[in-house]
């Protein structure tokens, strides 16, 4: 069973710029997590989508922003970026969310130059 | 104010020793808690414990649950120096599974 997949694995990008980063979940898993991680504040939630709704959204600003598709697929978005977004970018795969296990992918690691 | 404290935040330990890690949490609902161990990127799932899970085992790994204290307790036992990474703790927030992290322990295994 393929595990969860991101991409790019890297990405660089300069201030003013935007980016989109594409996270496909484990095959029959319907909930898509985004967590940003970084050395000074660790993993912190940006949003949950739920069969292509979102349910439940982090404290980032607007510039943050992500979608799902009906294959459950998920994207992430960040315009106008900042250096701070500089961070390893996490998604998760679960089944229904909630209380069931969630399974990380690899991370695509944005530098914001 | 939902939180997870992680302790200690790092530790070295030769290898054969044991290593036991703690995580108290305070949520306004608690649901599960789970433990991962991530060594470059990706954090690995290794345990889910629930009010009904409340002592999990994995070849070396265990861990355990208090929900009256709340609190949990990782071990490790004949450490290897594969088990180094950072062990996270996390516990959802809400019913939609928004997880909220510990920030890690650090746990170097050395030969």
């Amino acid at each position: 069973k393929a595990g969860v997949t991101q991409t790019p694995r890297y990405l660089i990008k300069t201030r003013g710029q935007q980016v989109t980063l594409s996270c496909s979940p484990i095959s029959g898993h319907r909930s898509v997590s985004w967590y940003q991680q970084t050395p000074g504040q660790g993993l912190q939630f940006l949003f949950e989508y739920f069969s292509e709704t979102q349910r439940n959204k982090g404290n980032f600003p607007g510039r943050f922003s992500g979608r799902q598709f009906s294959n459950s697929r998920s994207e992430m978005n960040v315009s106008t970026l900042e250096l701070g977004d500089s961070a390893l970018y996490l998604c998760a795969s679960s089944l229904v969310g909630g209380i069931a296990e969630a399974f990380f992918g690899q991370g695509t690691r944005l530098t914001v130059v | 104010e939902d939180k997870v404290v992680q302790s200690p935040l790092s530790l070295v330990v030769h290898e054969g020793d044991t290593v036991t890690l703690n995580c108290s949490y305070e949520v306004t609902n608690f649901r599960s808690l789970l433990w991962y161990k991530q060594e470059k990127k990706a954090p690995t799932f290794l345990f889910m414990l629930t009010s009904s899970g409340i002592e999990k085992k994995s070849g070396r790994l265990s861990s355990i649950l208090d929900k009256k204290e709340l609190f949990s307790i990782l071990n490790i036992t004949a450490t290897q120096t594969g088990d180094s990474a950072v062990y996270l703790c996390a516990v959802p927030t809400d019913s939609w599974g928004k997880l909220q992290f510990g920030a890690g322990t650090q746990v170097v295994v050395t030969p």
